[in-house]
C-alpha cells in the first residue's frame, strides 16, 4: 500500500490564525480525502481533492474555513482557517491508490489543539 | 444514506480470551466492507476487507470478520487477544456505486487487560 506522510505531525494554535497540513504520497494516486476526527468521535469527510479541479466539499463544510490545494498526483494541503477551539482534532488524508480504487489508505494524522 | 453501528463502544477482555466487535450497516444494497484499527496517538491502519467473494475475511494481527447480508453485519473477531491490540477499532461501509463515500461507525475501544 502507498505510504504517506503528513505534517505537521501535531501543532498548538491560537484562536484566529491558520494552519496549513501537508499530505504527500509516495506514488501517484487518483483521489486524496481529507477527513476530521474530533475528540473521541469517528471520522468525518471533510472533502475530496482531485489533482487540477477544485475539492468536492461534504456537506457542514465550505472552502472558506478549509481550502484544499491539490497540485499534483502526491501532494495535497488543506488549511485550517480563522481557527476557533472547536476546530481541534485530528486531521487525516487518505487516498485510494490506482487499482484500488475501492480501498482508502490513511496517513498518521495532525493533532492540533487550538486554544 | 448508508450507517454504521458499532453497538459496543468499549470492550474489556483479558489477554488470551476470545473478542467479538460487532459492526451493523443499514443498507442493503452492494456494499465494501472495512476495519481500519488506530493505536493510541497514531492514524487509521487497514485490518481487513470484504470486496467480493468469500464472507469469511482473514486480515492482519489474526483477525478475521465474516459479512453476513441477511443480518446487515460485519463483526470483527480474534480468537486469542493480546494486549497489544489495546486499541479503537472502527468499522466502515461504502456503496460499490460510490467507493469515494466512507462512513465510519462510532469506534470500539478495545482494551485487553493481563
Amino acid at each position: 500500500s502507498a505510504v504517506i506522510s503528513q505534517k505537521p505531525s501535531r501543532d498548538i494554535c491560537q484562536r484566529g490564525t491558520s494552519l496549513t497540513i501537508q499530505c504527500q504520497v509516495d506514488s501517484q494516486v487518483t483521489m486524496m480525502f481529507w477527513y476530521r476526527q474530533q475528540p473521541g468521535q469517528s471520522l468525518t469527510l471533510i472533502a475530496t481533492a482531485n489533482q487540477g479541479s477544485e475539492a468536492t466539499y461534504e456537506s457542514g463544510f465550505v472552502i472558506d474555513k478549509f481550502p484544499i490545494s491539490r497540485p499534483n498526483l502526491t501532494f495535497s494541503t488543506l488549511t485550517v482557517s480563522n481557527m476557533s477551539p472547536e476546530d481541534s482534532s485530528i486531521y487525516l488524508c487518505s487516498v485510494d491508490q490506482a487499482g484500488a480504487g475501492e480501498t482508502q489508505y490513511f496517513g498518521p494524522g495532525t493533532r492540533l489543539l487550538v486554544l | 444514506a448508508q450507517s454504521v453501528t458499532q453497538l459496543d463502544s468499549q470492550v474489556p477482555v483479558f489477554e488470551e480470551a476470545p473478542v467479538e466487535l460487532r459492526c451493523n450497516y443499514s443498507s442493503s444494497v452492494s456494499v465494501y466492507l472495512f476495519w481500519y484499527v488506530q493505536y493510541p496517538n497514531q492514524g487509521l491502519q487497514l485490518l481487513l476487507k470484504y470486496l467480493s467473494g468469500s464472507t469469511l475475511v482473514k486480515g492482519i494481527n489474526g483477525f478475521e470478520a465474516e459479512f453476513n447480508k441477511s443480518q446487515t453485519s460485519f463483526h470483527l473477531r480474534k480468537p486469542s487477544v493480546h494486549i497489544s491490540d489495546t486499541a479503537e477499532y472502527f468499522c466502515a461501509v461504502s456503496d460499490k456505486e460510490d467507493t469515494d463515500k466512507l462512513i465510519f461507525g462510532t469506534g470500539t475501544r478495545l482494551q485487553v487487560f493481563p
